[in-house]
């Protein structure tokens, strides 16, 4: 079946660390793979995507890999901002399908 | 681009009454619409997915007589919850699948709608 894997949460980091978030999936299929983004209160934004692999999706400083040798999708940024603060979700889509979220992860940057 | 908009944004209502809330997709078409819950500091849940033209196809579950789900036209789908009782309080959020194009992978995500049942 179709499932996504994310890190559990909640992540805490001072301004201007790096950041990782993992995730991984299966799936059935040639997923293409997105990470969404909600502040609080609101609904979700992607952040960015990827179709197949070895694609690198980016946005606002944000990266991630499509990995199918290790079925993987983690978010990177080298230097998060107080403004990060929000909750990361990971999903997964094969073929025009449905979505597969993960269980979302936590993100609060200190100043 | 891609902007979805979902109305009303809150709502309270009192047990027992029907609430509807509507997702319209403003700036393309979208044959398909999903809708999700959230439940705090949890991930969504599909509910139902629904195809304009058609019956919606419900997540296993999900009452399809208390969750009504039309899809009348290609920019707009509604979710009306009947006889809300206190336990469907929660964050429920649509989106939107475009209808052609290199963003038909992509669903864009409405801003949510917060129903709280007295």
């Amino acid at each position: 079946g179709n499932s996504v894997t994310q890190m559990e949460g909640p992540v805490t980091l001072s301004e201007e660390a790096f950041l990782t978030i993992n995730c991984t999936y299966t799936a059935t299929g040639y997923p293409s793979l997105f990470w969404y983004v909600q502040y609080p209160g609101e609904g979700l934004q992607l952040l960015l995507k990827a179709t197949k692999a070895d694609d690198k999706g980016s946005n606002k400083g944000f990266e991630a890999t499509y990995r199918k040798e290790t079925t993987s999708f983690h978010l990177e940024k080298g230097s998060v901002q107080v403004s990060d603060s929000a909750v990361y979700f990971c999903a997964l889509s094969v073929y025009l399908s449905q979505f597969y979220f993960g269980t979302g992860t936590s993100l609060t940057v200190i100043p | 681009g891609a902007v979805v908009s979902q109305h009303p944004s809150w709502v309270i209502c009192k047990s027992g009454t029907s609430v509807k809330i509507e997702c319209r997709s403003l700036d393309f078409q979208a044959t398909t619409m999903f809708w999700y819950r959230q439940f705090p500091k949890q991930s969504l849940m599909l509910m139902a997915t629904s195809n304009e033209g058609s019956k919606a196809t419900y997540e296993q579950g999900v009452e399809k007589d208390k969750f009504l789900i039309n899809h009348a036209s290609l920019t707009l789908s509604t979710l009306t919850v009947t006889s809300a009782h206190p336990e469907d309080s929660s964050f429920y959020i649509c989106s939107a699948r475009p209808i052609l194009g290199t963003r038909q992978e992509t669903q864009y995500f409405g801003p949510g709608t917060r129903l709280l049942v007295l």
